[in-house]
């Protein structure tokens, strides 16, 4: 049983389209989060939901729409895709309420997206 | 701007030795710190934390020691096992924001030799 998982798990397409990565966790965690893996493998926060509600948007472009349908699920919309989206990005979630700032993240997989 | 750094890009260990990697973070509203593990193509997975009310962490093999004074956090592993041959992330986070954001180093290249 996957703790944390991504999919798909590699994704390429075309400058322009739009694309979604899902992530969805079974550990019954109230926070997720979204990474993103540059090509110099700096792992940088972009967003965090706790409990279906946005807590952390860092400065990222507004092409890029988290959403969270229920709190075991956030998935990540990208518009208009450009060259310098490729990367790899991470879902990761936590026991988390907003009292738990001292806690283990989990990461999944990841999802390698390659923008041609 | 950096907050944390390892600026060590790459360590290579003989099976056996002890492997010590670095860490080093700006902001001092950093009170807790965890090291994740990463092989290629998969997740980071998390390996031993430490909170700022700590100096020494330990768990197996592993023992994380945090110099607040110097803003200095490093991990011992002994000893090192080929297995151990990965990429290590130092990461930090400040409790009071309660989001548990994390700032991640940008890694450092382990590499432990039979």
């Amino acid at each position: 049983d996957t703790a944390v998982s991504q999919t798909p798990k590699y994704l390429v397409t075309q400058m322009g389209n739009d694309k979604s990565i899902k992530c969805e966790q079974n550990l019954g965690h109230d926070t997720m989060y979204w990474y993103k893996q540059d090509s110099k493998k700096f792992l940088k926060i972009m967003f965090s939901y706790n409990n279906k509600e946005l807590i952390i948007n860092e400065t990222v472009p507004n092409r890029f729409s988290p959403k969270s349908p229920d709190k075991a699920h956030l998935n990540l919309h990208i518009n208009s895709l450009e060259l310098g989206d490729s990367a790899v990005y991470f879902c990761a979630s936590r026991i988390g309420g907003l009292a738990g700032g001292q806690e283990t993240q989990y990461f999944g997989p990841g999802t390698r997206l390659l923008v041609l | 701007d950096q907050q944390v750094k390892q600026n060590s890009p790459s360590l290579s260990v003989q099976e056996g030795r002890i492997s010590i990697l670095n860490c080093d973070y700006t902001n001092s509203m950093f009170d807790y710190f965890l090291w994740y593990k990463k092989y290629p193509a998969e997740g980071p997975t998390f390996l031993i934390s430490i909170s700022s009310i700590k100096d020494k962490n330990e768990d197996g093999r592993f023992t994380v020691f945090l110099n607040k004074s110097a803003k200095h956090l490093s991990l011992h592993i002994v000893p090192s096992q080929p297995g151990d041959s990965a990429v290590y992330f130092c990461a930090a986070s400040a409790g009071s924001s309660n989001t548990g954001k994390l700032i991640f180093g940008q890694g450092t290249t382990l590499q432990v030799k039979p």
